[in-house]
């Protein structure tokens, strides 16, 4: 079975700074996907990056970007130029892939940003 | 906005009732995923279905059941509630099962008394 660990269970930084999210996983598969998802007052669940385990390149989404280690089993989230916007929960998820399946997702226990103006 | 509705938004039943929550997909969207997010934590996972079949699942028992249905609707039916079933149930629809990109919906929020 895979675990997802959020070691920061809340983070406030100023309107405009760098922030960085930490996640690291346990798995022994080979084959994955990894996520981070934003889930504000809302509550819907928004998808903000995903990274292929084959994948050596960082994935990036404009103010966002992932550092993904593999063999640390680490994927940390950055997000610059924070915005009160970006205010909300996060969470880091894998998905286990095989052959033409997956798995449901795995979530850690969520990280709670705070963007202070 | 991801194009998959829940209903209801929120509900209140007693211990030993039995519910029923409802997702509607995307068009196209060939799986459908619930999940169970209690207060405070990361949403579990209780099952996913792929072409109206029971296509995986979590640790839950079998009073956790489901349908999908051809026009891209499902249900999650929860028998002889619980108190620590109250939670937000969270239903996510996806194309295929390994592109992993899911659309959520907005949740249900269940509270059992």
């Amino acid at each position: 079975a895979q675990t997802v660990t959020q070691s920061q269970p809340e983070m406030s930084v100023q309107e405009a700074e760098t922030v960085t999210l930490s996640c690291t996983y346990d798995t022994s598969e080979s084959n994955y996907y990894l996520f981070w998802y934003k889930q504000p007052p809302s509550r819907q669940m928004i998808l903000v990056i995903r990274q292929e385990a084959y994948k050596q390149q960082n994935a990036t989404e404009n103010r966002f970007s992932v550092n993904f280690q593999k063999a640390a089993k680490s994927f940390s989230l950055k997000i610059s130029d924070s915005q009160l916007g970006d205010t909300a929960m996060y969470f880091c998820a894998f998905m286990k892939l095989w052959g033409g399946g997956a798995d449901g997702l795995t979530f850690g226990k969520g990280t709670h940003l705070i963007i202070q103006p | 906005e991801t194009g998959v509705t829940q209903s209801p938004t929120h509900l209140i039943k007693t211990r030993g009732q039995q519910v029923t929550l409802r997702c509607s997909s995307q068009s196209g969207h060939n799986t459908v995923s619930w999940y169970q997010q209690a207060l405070g934590q990361g949403p579990q996972f209780i099952f996913q279905y792929y072409r109206e079949e029971e296509n995986g699942r979590g640790n839950f028992p079998p009073r956790f059941s489901g349908l999908q249905f051809p026009n891209y609707s499902s249900e999650l039916n929860v028998n002889a509630l619980e108190l620590d079933d109250s939670a937000l149930y969270l239903c996510a629809s996806g194309k295929d099962l390994n592109t992993g990109e899911l659309f959520f919906g907005e949740g249900s929020r269940l509270t059992v008394l």
